[in-house]
């Protein structure tokens, strides 16, 4: 069983460029969300989806979009990167059908934002 | 505004004995709470949780409990073993924000041989 995917895992980006990181999921779950992990700071919530065509904003969203046009998938675009941007990415998926279960993480990409 | 906070970054425990990781939350609509282990390189994954109509829960050698009143959770590790160590995260969530996971800070365990 596949999971969570996310690709790349590593990146390196100049300042002012945009990229997409992809997060897949096969699991059929509804909700799927992005988080970032800092040192010290534990991982923030970026944004997340409750369902295809429905996204909303998390704790840290500035500089960062996402669309919802699949169940599978959740992209995450950084539209123009810069240096406090750079961090270690998490997209994780759960069953929304119950409220009280726990979410499922990719296993990251780490991202350096020169 | 941290909603959850591990006041510990780091702990470091003899093999076979107790590990004790703590966790405080401040907002009182937080109903479930659950605990992530994170190895390095990996992304987190599910260890074990806790809904707030109890106080205790436990899986093997695993057991969270819960004091509502404090606003205070913790894992007991026993006995540890040096394949426990990792970074555990203590995460929260209310009904009223669905699936949203609000977390702490982390805290490196070294489990050692």
């Amino acid at each position: 069983n596949a999971g969570v995917t996310q690709t790349p895992k590593f990146q390196v980006l100049k300042t002012g460029q945009s990229m997409t990181l992809q997060c897949a999921q096969d699991m059929n779950h509804e909700y799927m969300s992005w988080y970032r992990q800092d040192p010290g700071m534990g991982l923030r919530l970026i944004h997340y989806s409750v369902g295809a065509g429905i996204t909303d904003q998390g704790e840290v969203p500035n500089g960062y979009n996402v669309s919802r046009s699949t169940t599978e998938d959740f992209p995450l675009r950084l539209l123009s990167a810069a240096p406090s941007q750079t961090s270690v990415y998490f997209c994780a998926s759960s069953d929304r059908q119950g409220v009280y279960t726990e979410a499922f993480f990719g296993q990251g990409t780490r991202l350096t934002v020169v | 505004d941290q909603q959850v906070k591990q006041n510990s970054p780091s702990l470091s425990v003899q093999e076979g004995r107790i590990s004790i990781l703590n966790c405080d939350y401040t907002n009182s609509m937080f109903d479930y709470f659950l605990w992530y282990k994170k190895y390095p390189a990996e992304g987190p994954t599910f260890l074990i949780s806790i809904s707030s109509i109890k106080d205790k829960n436990e899986d093997g050698r695993f057991t969270v409990f819960l004091n509502k009143s404090a606003k205070h959770l913790s894992l007991h590790i026993v006995p540890s073993q040096p394949g426990d160590s990792a970074v555990y995260f203590c995460a929260a969530s209310a009904e009223t924000s669905g699936s949203r996971l609000t977390f702490g800070e982390g805290t490196q365990l070294t489990v050692n041989p």
